[in-house]
């Protein structure tokens, strides 16, 4: 049983440039939530995906956006990309209104913006 | 605004000692946490949780306590071992524990297991 995988695992982007990430979640999992983890911080979260939709979304501003699949994989999209923007981005998966289910991550995507 | 802390950045703890790292909360309406290791250059790997209608909850060699009154939870690692070396976060989240949740992550404590 695959855990939940994210690609690539690392990446380097211009400053200006736009970025794509992708996560499969976890097998079983409907729900994909984004996080953003600066060096020496914690995780803070981005947006959440349920049934395509985005559900609930956090403090980042519009150049973040994201995307669900039918088969519940999603991708988070960032433009316009600043130098601040460099971090481990993660995704979780989890199932929706599932009571007793865990929250899993997976190992991140590195992003460096030169 | 919502905030998780916690007390120490570094804890350094000899090996088969037992280890506590502590956590505060300012979300009145949190109700679920989960405490999660992070090994370097890896993602947070869950580690246990527990919603607020319990006090004590425990795993392998794992406890998580909760004090709602005061807002505060604990990590207790029994025996621990090498392998435990990694920064734990705290998270909490006012959602119930229902996988629709929105975690607020606290900065980590960075614990090191002394041969």
């Amino acid at each position: 049983d695959a855990g939940v995988t994210q690609s690539p695992t690392h990446l380097i982007k211009t400053r200006g440039q736009q970025v794509t990430l992708r996560c499969s979640p976890k097998s079983g999992h409907d729900t994909v939530s984004w996080y953003q983890q600066a060096l020496g911080q914690g995780p803070q979260f981005i947006f959440q995906y349920y049934e395509e939709e985005e559900r609930q979304r956090g403090n980042f501003p519009d150049r973040f956006s994201g995307h669900q699949f039918p088969n519940y994989s999603s991708e988070l999209n960032v433009n316009a990309l600043l130098l601040g923007d460099s971090a481990l981005y993660l995704c979780a998966s989890s199932r929706y209104e599932g009571r007793g289910n865990t929250i899993y991550f997976g190992e991140g995507s590195w992003l460096t913006v030169v | 605004g919502e905030s998780v802390g916690l007390h120490l950045p570094t804890l350094s703890v000899q090996e088969g000692d037992n280890s506590i790292i502590n956590c505060a909360y300012s979300n009145s309406a949190s109700d679920y946490f989960i405490w999660y290791k992070q090994e370097s250059g890896k993602g947070p790997q869950f580690i246990i949780d527990i919603r607020s209608n319990m006090d004590k909850r425990q795993g392998q060699r794992v406890t998580v306590l909760l004090n709602k009154t005061v807002k505060h939870l604990s990590l207790q690692i029994a025996a621990t071992q090498p392998g435990d070396s990694a920064v734990y976060f705290c998270a909490e989240s006012s959602s119930g524990g229902f996988g629709n949740e929105k975690l607020t992550f606290g900065t980590g404590t960075r614990l090191t297991i002394i041969p």
